[in-house]
């Protein structure tokens, strides 16, 4: 068990719809970062907050958008939904950027 | 040419061999380096990380790293068949943050 928790664990939506996802880092974490992984495939970086300011962005279009809050847990959301959004979103934390990050156990998504 | 390479697999060894699993990296400017390992359906999980060239052992686990040749590596020593799984290499840029995975190497250990 890592400490960071996410939710809903599995999740199934309609193209057009939109999504929030949340995840609960670690005691003591103040870094959440997002992660999408599609089957076969490693996670690939969406982006990071730290201290509730986002500090790098992948390559994702505005419609995936995210936030911190003062206790450090995070949402993601992602608007307009699209088959290919299909995929493992995880998200992971630390105590402090670049050190070493924990993934909580993910949320599967499906868009149908 | 990928970020970060991995050989994708399956990688299969006997029970009680050693597994070696490999990566290489693009950024010269990476700080630091990472081993997840993940069972199928599920998030990965961190089993080593290393900062500096040369080696870090934790148990049956080896990380090497080489600098220069852009290369780091994971040793599993006395492979057993709860080590199959995919195992993925990540690297820390040294913008801080953001890990950029390999593909991942899919490890069989048969009994």
């Amino acid at each position: 068990e890592t400490g960071v928790t996410q939710s809903p664990t599995h999740l199934i939506k309609t193209r057009g719809q939109q999504v929030t996802l949340r995840c609960s880092s670690q005691s003591g974490h103040n870094t959440v970062s997002w992660y999408q992984q599609a089957l076969g495939q490693g996670p690939q970086f969406i982006f990071q907050y730290y201290r509730e300011e986002e500090n790098g962005r992948g390559n994702f279009p505005p419609r995936f958008s995210g936030l911190q809050f003062p206790n450090y847990s995070s949402e993601l959301n992602v608007n307009a939904l699209e088959l290919d959004d299909s995929a493992l979103y995880l998200c992971a934390s630390s105590s402090e950027r670049g050190t070493e990050a924990f993934f909580g156990q993910g949320t599967r998504l499906t868009v149908v | 040419q990928k970020e970060v390479e991995q050989n994708s697999g399956p990688l299969s060894v006997p029970e009680g061999a050693i597994a070696s699993l490999n990566c290489t990296y693009s950024d010269r400017g990476s700080q630091s380096f990472f081993w997840y390992r993940q069972y199928s359906g599920k998030s990965p999980e961190l089993i080593m990380f290393i900062y500096s060239n040369g080696d870090k052992e934790d148990g049956r686990f080896t990380a090497q790293l080489n600098k220069a040749s852009q290369y780091v590596s994971l040793l599993i020593r006395d492979s057993q068949p709860s080590d199959s799984a995919t195992y993925l290499c990540a690297v820390n840029t040294y913008q801080g943050g953001k890990l950029i995975f390999g593909q991942g190497t899919e490890l069989s250990v048969k009994p």
